[in-house]
């Protein structure tokens, strides 16, 4: 599975936009890149996948350039919920391979 | 979407017990579910990958016979933590993959004391 490169911590003042940038420049053809939210004591949420250009949802946005060695989530106008520990991933989109965490990156929004 | 339910979300055992965790599908029908184990301020590591009917793969450096799993149906997946110590006490994830990804149990808190 391809290693990924995040910073290990972010602030951020409320109502300001983050972007996250991960580095993984062994992805393979077949790997899509997957983020996680995780808080204290919660397992891993699920937050955007993508696997080219740009993907957008109701909570963020993943920019994945041509190719493909990084990404970047943006969360637009964090708040103080968002403090949050962000993970990285790339793997394959099918069969039963399990996801290998990095180090994450630690995001602090402050008020 | 696929939820993973994983139970209890806590515990507190006493040195040289046995403590069992379970991880549920409900709503999905899992083959493989994997366990992770966190500790406090670090990333989440796989410990083992549960395969329906068949014997667990644990990762190096993971002892099976103290972590057992056992993955008896398609639904439910266990990791049994034999004669606890202290430094079992962590933080215990499930994993499970429906259709739509990588679904996560809300952890277990383990405390040996």
């Amino acid at each position: 599975l391809a290693k990924t490169t995040q910073p290990i911590s972010m602030d951020s003042y409320e109502g300001q936009e983050v972007n996250i940038t991960c580095s993984h420049n062994n992805i393979a053809t077949n790997d899509y890149i997957t983020w996680y939210q995780q808080f204290p004591s919660q397992g891993p949420r699920f937050i955007i996948q993508g696997y080219k250009t740009k993907v957008t949802n109701e909570v963020a946005s993943l920019f994945i350039p041509a190719d493909r060695k990084s990404s970047t989530l943006s969360l637009p106008r964090v708040s103080l919920s968002d403090t949050a520990v962000y993970y990285c991933l790339v793997g394959g989109n099918s069969g039963n391979t399990p996801l290998v965490f990095g180090k994450g990156t630690r995001l602090s929004v402050i008020a | 979407g696929a939820v993973v339910s994983q139970h209890p979300s806590w515990v507190i055992c006493k040195s040289g017990t046995s403590v069992k965790i379970e991880c549920r599908s409900l709503d999905f029908q899992a083959t493989t579910m994997f366990w992770y184990r966190q500790f406090p301020k670090q990333s989440l590591m796989l410990m083992a990958t549960s395969n329906e009917g068949s014997k667990a793969t644990y990762e190096q450096g993971v002892e099976k016979d103290k972590f057992l799993i056992n993955h008896a149906s398609l639904t439910l997946s266990t990791l049994t933590v034999t004669s606890a110590h202290p430094e079992d006490s962590s933080f215990y994830i499930c994993s499970a993959r429906g259709l739509s990804g990588y679904t996560f149990g809300s952890g277990t808190r383990l405390t040996v004391v």
